[in-house]
């Protein structure tokens, strides 16, 4: 079974610096690795994923995340991020299951506190 | 192409009694998935549904189930409601050999 761990329950910054989410994993096989955004009272938005080749990973509203499969780690960075980051960010491992099924396994979260 | 659509988008119900959420996927997604997202457990995997067959099933009791439609369109069904079982049920459609996950914006479910 695979698990995630999303290493801060909140992280505050202040606008136009950079940020650091972290997020690591456990797996035996190989994994497909995902970060979503969700900003209040709605959905999951898929920022990136990394699912075979380069590490570095480069995602929509300037976030990039580099795979690290020694350090089994997924870290999301922003180099100056915006209020408008302000939201929960989640780390994802895809887990390919019987009869070709794929569930998502989610860490607890973090969440971006963007202030002036 | 319009994305995941759920309904209802908010939902009261009281212990004891049964409810019906509804998703309709991506135009030509055949697989659908659901979530539960709670506070204190965070997003569950609850089933996956593909060509009107659930192919996997998360580690929820018997009293939630779904269905999928010809049109892959899905609901899902939750009986004796507990208030534990408030919470955002999300539903996410995928298209066919890919890995990626599109979610609707979900159904808050408040059991009073």
């Amino acid at each position: 079974a695979q698990s995630v761990t999303q290493l801060d329950s909140q992280v505050p910054v202040f606008e136009e610096a950079p940020v650091e989410l972290r997020c690591n994993y456990s797996s035996s096989v190989s994994v497909y690795l995902f970060w979503y955004v969700q900003y209040p009272n709605q959905g999951l938005q898929l920022l990136l994923k990394y699912l075979s080749g380069s590490t570095l990973v480069k995602g929509i509203n300037g976030f990039e995340a580099e795979f690290n499969k020694s350090q089994t780690s997924f870290h999301l960075r922003k180099p100056s991020v915006h209020i408008s980051d302000t939201a929960e960010y989640f780390c994802a491992v895809s887990e390919r299951r019987s009869n070709s099924g794929y569930a998502l396994n989610f860490g607890k979260g973090t969440s971006l506190l963007v202030t002036p | 192409k319009a994305g995941v659509t759920q309904t209802p988008r908010y939902l009261i119900k009281t212990r004891g009694q049964q409810v019906t959420l509804s998703c309709s996927p991506i135009s030509g997604h055949r697989s659908v998935s659901w979530y539960q997202q709670t506070p204190g457990q965070g997003l569950q995997f609850l089933f996956e549904y593909f060509s009107e067959t659930q192919r996997n099933k998360g580690n929820f009791p018997g009293r939630f189930s779904g269905r999928q439609f010809s049109n892959s369109r899905s609901e899902m069904n939750v009986s004796t409601l507990e208030l534990g079982d408030s919470a955002l049920y999300l539903c996410a459609s995928r298209p066919s050999g890919d890995n990626e996950q599109f979610f609707g914006p979900g159904t808050r479910l408040t059991v009073l």
